[in-house]
């Protein structure tokens, strides 16, 4: 079956400019997870969602990051007046369930973003 | 705080030399661990987990709490091995590494 898509691809945006990043997670998984992939600094945990609820927001990295989930699938992470370094590859998974961590996280091909 | 540490960056080895991928972590709690894997120009996914005690493409891992470590072994390394990999700890959130870059040369 269809794993997890995320679009688009690639992504260049002029500094100080709004993203949307978006996720599609595998059919049936209520759990949900955003994370960044910077060069040197491994993989970044910035939110998870358990439906469309968010209950840890705690890795986004200012005010100006935010997401949201509807319909308890698709996913859309907001980057709002983009700096230089938001530039990383940000990847979404999505796993069964949330409550035991030890399902397995299956992940997208990742949206690359580079803000000049 | 929770902390998954992967000291080396980078290790290569021969093709047939044992490998060991190094993966230390700080839980205050009872940890669940992961190994990711991410082969070149594919996605990240996951290799084995410490619940399951298996065996995935020859690798496996022992969780050894007295040393907070759990370090990926494979006693003859392929080629095709050679990949990205990402130690993760589950504490409410999944907190990785920052990864190893395996190169197993011919």
């Amino acid at each position: 079956g269809a794993g997890v898509s995320q679009s688009p691809s690639n992504k260049v945006t002029e500094k100080g400019k709004d993203v949307e990043l978006r996720c599609d997670p595998i059919s049936g998984h209520t759990a949900l997870y955003w994370y960044r992939q910077s060069l040197g600094q491994g993989l970044e945990f910035l939110i998870y969602f358990q439906g469309n609820s968010a209950p840890d927001k705690s890795g986004l990295p200012s005010d100006r990051f935010s997401a949201e989930r509807t319909g308890g699938s698709v996913s859309t992470l907001t980057i709002q007046r983009t700096q230089q370094e938001d530039s990383a590859v940000y990847l979404c998974a999505s796993s069964l369930d949330r409550a035991l961590f030890s399902y397995e996280q299956y992940f997208g091909p990742g949206t690359r973003l580079t803000v000049t | 705080a929770q902390r998954v540490t992967q000291p080396e960056k980078l290790l290569s080895v021969f093709k047939g030399a044992p490998v060991e991928l190094k993966c230390n972590y700080s839980y205050s709690g009872s940890p669940e661990l992961f190994w990711y894997v991410q082969y070149s120009r594919q996605r990240l996914q996951l290799l084995l987990r410490h619940i399951s005690r298996e065996s995935i493409k020859g690798f496996t891992a022992d969780l050894n709490k007295g040393e907070t470590s759990f370090h990926l072994k494979k006693p003859f390394a392929q080629e095709e091995d050679s990949a990205m990999y990402y130690c993760a700890l589950s504490s409410g959130k999944l907190v990785f590494g920052k990864g190893t870059k395996l190169t197993v040369n011919p």
